[in-house]
């Protein structure tokens, strides 16, 4: 079982739709970070969270410490949202790693 | 205030050469993280070095990769004798601290080895 569970792994929606990524991890965590990816792109830190909600934009973070879950919140997407989104956590134990989640490859139509 | 920036953003060696890629972090941070990311799959911790140590080098293949951050200068990931499995993307990030202190990522640099 992968440490960090990211859903769903593909997600299509039509322009202004409300979208929803979630990940589940297993471990102990100091923090998650929220990933985005271009394709053939650089990757862009989103946000990071240690409890909480966090909003930038039309983007919006929230995790639950107790359940061992995030989601991050797309509002008013947008066909320039299409992107890999990636979901990582610094794992307690191993302070100095990033353990990332597949992504969610999320395209937004026009 | 730039970024983190790789170089070169595109690489193609054969087979048996060297591959180098550097790695400037931004202006004030001292720890700098490589991770790579093979084609169809999701990014893994390589190697984790602060200004003339390596902290944590355990994702790192055993044989022909090195790393380094010297004094002055870049991160440099090296890879002696390259093989097809190498050729992936090569993404480094750099922070002001450890553990929970926010990631700038580089832009990657591609590695094709033909």
């Amino acid at each position: 079982k992968n440490e960090v569970e990211q859903s769903p792994q593909n997600l299509t929606a039509q322009e202004g739709e409300f979208i929803t990524i979630n990940c589940s991890y297993s471990v102990g965590i100091s923090a998650l970070h929220w990933l985005q990816q271009h394709p053939g792109g650089g990757i862009v830190s989103l946000f990071m969270l240690s409890s909480g909600k966090k909003k930038h934009g039309r983007l919006i973070a929230t995790i639950n410490i107790q359940e061992k879950h995030s989601s991050l919140h797309i509002t008013a997407s947008h066909p320039r949202d299409s992107a890999v989104y990636i979901c990582a956590v610094r794992d307690m134990e191993y302070g100095n790693k990033l353990v990332f989640g597949a992504g969610t490859i999320l395209r937004v139509k026009s | 205030n730039a970024g983190v920036m790789q170089n070169p953003r595109h690489l193609v060696r054969r087979r048996g050469q060297e591959a180098r890629l550097r790695c400037s972090p931004m202006k004030g941070h001292s720890h700098v993280y490589w991770y790579r990311q093979l084609p169809e799959e999701g990014l893994k911790f390589m190697v984790y070095l602060q200004k003339e140590n390596i902290i944590d080098e355990s994702g790192m293949p055993k044989e022909r990769f090195s790393a380094e951050f010297p004094k002055e200068g870049p991160s440099i990931l090296r890879i002696q004798q390259v093989v097809r499995g190498d050729s992936a993307a090569y993404f480094c990030a750099s922070s002001p601290g450890q553990g929970a202190s926010p990631l700038h990522f580089g832009n990657g640099t591609r590695l094709t080895v033909t």
